[in-house]
Parts: structure tokens; sequence; C-alpha cells
């Protein structure tokens, strides 16, 4: 079956600094990726999403990166924030429209 | 525009008892879909409604089920709840599902199987 799995469990980062989250996948038909940020007692927020026909997609302040050669797909948080303390899950998305979820990472700013 | 809804919050159930769970997604969305959380398993989608249809269904037991009203509100039901089942249940909506539309979640329900 499809897995979704991020390197890290948590992540420490200095106010400030670049965040970088790593996600890798298995399926290769996979054509569609989100990244959510989960804050605690809220459900899943979408922050950005990316297509298998791209490489690279900015947003403000977060890029998202994927590279299907080796299925990995990593999510960086420019100036990081307080406020961008979270979970933040990948999602892909295959044919099908189903939604396949990695265990998420778990960053905190420190100020 | 109001958000995701979904009631209850909180829900203390017994084994064996059975749960019937509420979501109202944002007005004009036509897809639902419901996810169980867990810390081990993370987010695991349970299926998709659209149209009062079930389009989608990921790989959970038959004891849970769910539908969808003609005003797009879904339910969820669990029968003969299973310490196991203790999770947090996320509803979500879109314009139409699937890749290209952007779900919203609700808050969840927190469910409590003793």
């Amino acid at each position: 079956g499809e897995s979704v799995g991020l390197h890290l469990p948590t992540l420490s980062v200095q106010e400030g600094d670049n965040s970088i989250i790593n996600c890798a996948y298995s399926n290769s038909a996979s054509d569609y990726f989100i990244w959510y940020k989960q804050e605690s007692g809220k459900g899943p927020q979408f922050i950005i999403d990316i297509r298998s026909n791209m490489d690279k997609r900015q947003g403000q302040r977060v890029t998202v990166l994927l590279n299907k050669t080796v299925k990995h797909l990593s999510l960086q948080i420019a100036a990081t924030q307080p406020g961008d303390s979270a979970v933040y899950f990948c999602a892909d998305v295959m044919t099908g429209n189903q939604f396949y979820f990695g265990t998420g990472t778990s960053l905190t700013v420190i100020p | 525009k109001a958000g995701v809804t979904q009631t209850p919050r909180y829900l203390i159930k017994t084994r064996g008892q059975q749960v019937t769970l509420s979501c109202s997604p944002i007005s004009g969305h036509r897809s639902v879909s419901w996810y169980q959380q867990t810390p081990g398993q993370g987010l695991q989608f349970l299926f998709e409604y659209f149209s009062e249809t079930q389009r989608n269904k990921g790989n959970f037991p038959g004891r849970f089920s769910g539908r969808q009203f003609s005003n797009s509100r879904s339910e969820m039901n669990v029968s003969t709840l299973e310490l196991g089942d203790s999770a947090l249940y996320l509803c979500a909506s879109s314009i139409a599902g699937g890749s290209g539309y952007e779900q919203y979640f609700g808050p969840g329900t927190r469910l409590t199987v003793t």
C-alpha cells in the first residue's frame, strides 16, 4: 500500500532561521502533493500544494520542492516565526482522489 | 464564510457501543471526507462522499460507515466500538474533492472509548 513518511518526527529551530521539513512517498502514481499545518486543538490547514509535473512552487515564506526521482518532498519555511510552531504533514493524492498523509513532523520555534 | 463544523467536539463511549459524528461542510462544498487521526498512525483516510454518494473508501472495517445528505452535511457512524477506535476524527470539505481542490478541515471530534 501507499506509505508517506517524514524523516524526522521533531524539529527545533531558532526564530528567524529557515526550516526544512522532509517527506518521502512510495507511489510513483501520485500526481499531487500537499503540505498541511496543524496547530494544537485544530484541524490541519492547507499550506501549499504542488503537482507532479512541477519541481518547485513558492508561496508566502514557504517553498515546496519535489524530487520525483527519489520520491522526496520538502517544505522550506523562511524566517521561521513562533507562530509556525505546529505539526506539519505531507499528503499525496493518487488517482482515485484518495489522500495519504504522513505521521507528521512537530516543529518548535525557539524565540 | 463559516468554516467546517463538527459535532460533538468531545465524546466518551464504552466498548461495544455505537457512535454517530456529524460534519457540516463549508457552504457550496459538495465533497466531504473523513479521517481518523491517532498519534501512531497519523491521519488515515476513512471515506469520501460527493453528492450523497460514497466515492472513495479507505481500509477500515465495515463497522465504520457514513452518509451524506442532500445539503452536503455528512455523518459518520462507528458500531461496536473498540478501544482502538479512540482517536480524533476529522472531516474535510472541498468544492469537488480530489486533486486540485483545497480541503478545509474541521476541528475534529475527539472520541475516547473506555
